[in-house]
């Protein structure tokens, strides 16, 4: 069982808008650690996609956007393309557990 | 460029142990830290813990606690992760990843970038 709760997966047509949401507690979101989002294609190692809830490292194209309320985040994809389709993972700190954790990851499949 | 340089794939016996090292190139190795994760086949990420390169404190998930070592050695810029007592559940990619934060001045509260391409490790008897 992960600390951080996602949709095990979630799907869409080339070009819609999909969301993925991470749900957290009061010891890691809700505490205020910023919440970091990677992208893991199909055998190759995760890929920073969104940082401090918000912020895209360069590279990253703005189809990609990320939020943070309360205790929970969420990765906004839009206008969807057929190699956005990945594993998406979100991940913060945990003041509990005194250590990094990660969502259980969201499989998005472009229809 | 910012780099990570992992070993190859290992195969162990159970009840073994296997030493994975990650070899960073492209910045001032003592001045961050660097964090290990590992995915079993099929499943998602899970953080095993993490060391500061330029003290060598470390911090272990509590899932690993007596069972991982992470070390590091500032000479070549490498760090080390050790696990023991190896179980057929063990058999993963284990994947090291600098925490963006200067460790002078931040926590590792920090996003992962870059990865290392990962090692895979199988127990098989």
């Amino acid at each position: 069982q992960s600390v951080l709760t996602q949709p095990p997966s979630v799907s869409g047509a080339p070009g819609q808008r999909v969301t993925i949401s991470c749900t957290g507690s009061s010891s890691n979101i809700g505490a205020g650690y910023d919440v970091h989002w990677y992208q893991q294609l199909p055998g190759i190692a995760p890929k920073l996609l969104i940082y401090g809830n918000s912020n895209r490292p360069s590279g990253v194209p703005d189809r990609f956007s990320g939020s943070k309320s309360g205790t929970s985040a969420s990765l906004a994809i839009t206008g969807l393309q057929a190699e956005d389709e990945a594993d998406y993972y979100c991940q913060s700190y945990d003041s509990s557990l005194t250590g990094s954790v990660f969502g259980g990851g969201t499989k998005l499949t472009v229809l | 460029q910012v780099q990570l340089v992992q070993s190859g794939a290992e195969v162990k016996k159970p009840g073994a142990s296997v030493k994975v090292s990650c070899t960073a190139s492209g910045y001032t190795f003592t001045n961050y830290g660097i964090h290990w994760v590992r995915q079993a086949p099929g499943q998602r990420l899970e953080w095993m813990g993490w060391i500061n390169a330029g003290n060598g404190n470390t911090k272990n998930s509590q899932k690993f606690q007596g069972r991982v070592t992470i070390t590091r050695d500032t000479s070549t810029s490498t760090a080390y992760m050790e696990v023991s007592s190896l179980r057929s559940e063990d058999t993963a990619v284990y994947y090291c990843a600098r925490d963006v934060g200067d460790i002078r001045w931040t926590p590792p509260y920090n996003s992962f970038d870059p990865w290392g391409r990962g090692t895979l490790v199988t127990v098989s008897s």
